[in-house]
């Protein structure tokens, strides 16, 4: 059984501080590697990919990627009450890089104290 | 660009009667993932197409469950018949890995109420 795994929190952390969110994965296989955000009632929304070991930036968010440890993170610099919302980790579930579908995380629940 | 178009978004049923989701995936996406979502179990693949043609079923959960892809622009995912355990959010994703990544976007969702 191909397992992701993140705490479900919540994470409490004030505004204007790093979020930091962790997931680990069993499949040694998985090639690629997201970060989800999905607020009450909408769908999950896309923030970040990563493929390769090592830190990938886009704005305030930062993924990190060891695929020695089977560990993916995602910091969120000057965290914002905007980002006050639950985090999902995915992994791609096969050697097909990520065109095979994903498996999911229960999600971490981020709130962002003002 | 116009997302992933998912209808209903809201559908409320009895038991036993039969249930069709539809979904349009993203124009030029050749790949097209249907995904459940309920508080127990999280957000789980049930199926996915690549170019119209199913892949992989294994997530379906019976044989209550199916789904086809007529055309590059439409898929539909059919419950019959429905059972109050199948109420959960339905989503319906897609992706362009000839992008060179593997990134799915995903509809609105269709919340799913069997009573």
């Amino acid at each position: 059984q191909k397992e992701v795994e993140q705490n479900s929190g919540p994470l409490s952390v004030p505004e204007g501080a790093i979020a930091s969110l962790n997931c680990t994965y069993s499949d040694r296989v998985s090639q690629s590697f997201f970060w989800y955000r999905q607020y009450s009632g909408k769908s999950p929304e896309l923030i970040m990919s990563i493929y390769s070991n090592g830190d990938k930036e886009d704005g305030r968010f930062t993924a990190q990627l060891n695929k020695a440890s089977q560990y993916v993170s995602l910091l969120i610099r000057d965290s914002q009450p905007s980002d006050s919302a639950t985090y999902l980790c995915a992994v791609n579930r096969g050697a097909g890089g990520g065109a095979d579908g994903l498996t999911f995380g229960k999600g971490t629940h981020l709130i962002i104290q003002p | 660009d116009a997302g992933v178009i998912q209808s209903p978004r809201h559908e409320v049923t009895e038991m036993g009667q039969e249930v069709t989701l539809r979904c349009k995936p993203i124009s030029g996406h050749d790949y097209l993932f249907w995904y459940r979502q309920t508080m127990m179990r999280g957000l789980e693949l049930l199926i996915y197409f690549n170019n119209n043609v199913p892949i992989d079923d294994s997530g379906m959960p019976e044989d209550r469950f199916s789904a086809k892809m007529p055309n590059a622009s439409f898929s539909t995912l059919k419950i019959q018949p429905s059972e109050p355990r199948d109420s959960a959010v339905y989503f319906c994703a897609s992706s362009d890995p000839g992008q060179g990544t593997y990134e799915q976007y995903f509809g609105p969702g269709t919340r799913l109420t069997v009573t």
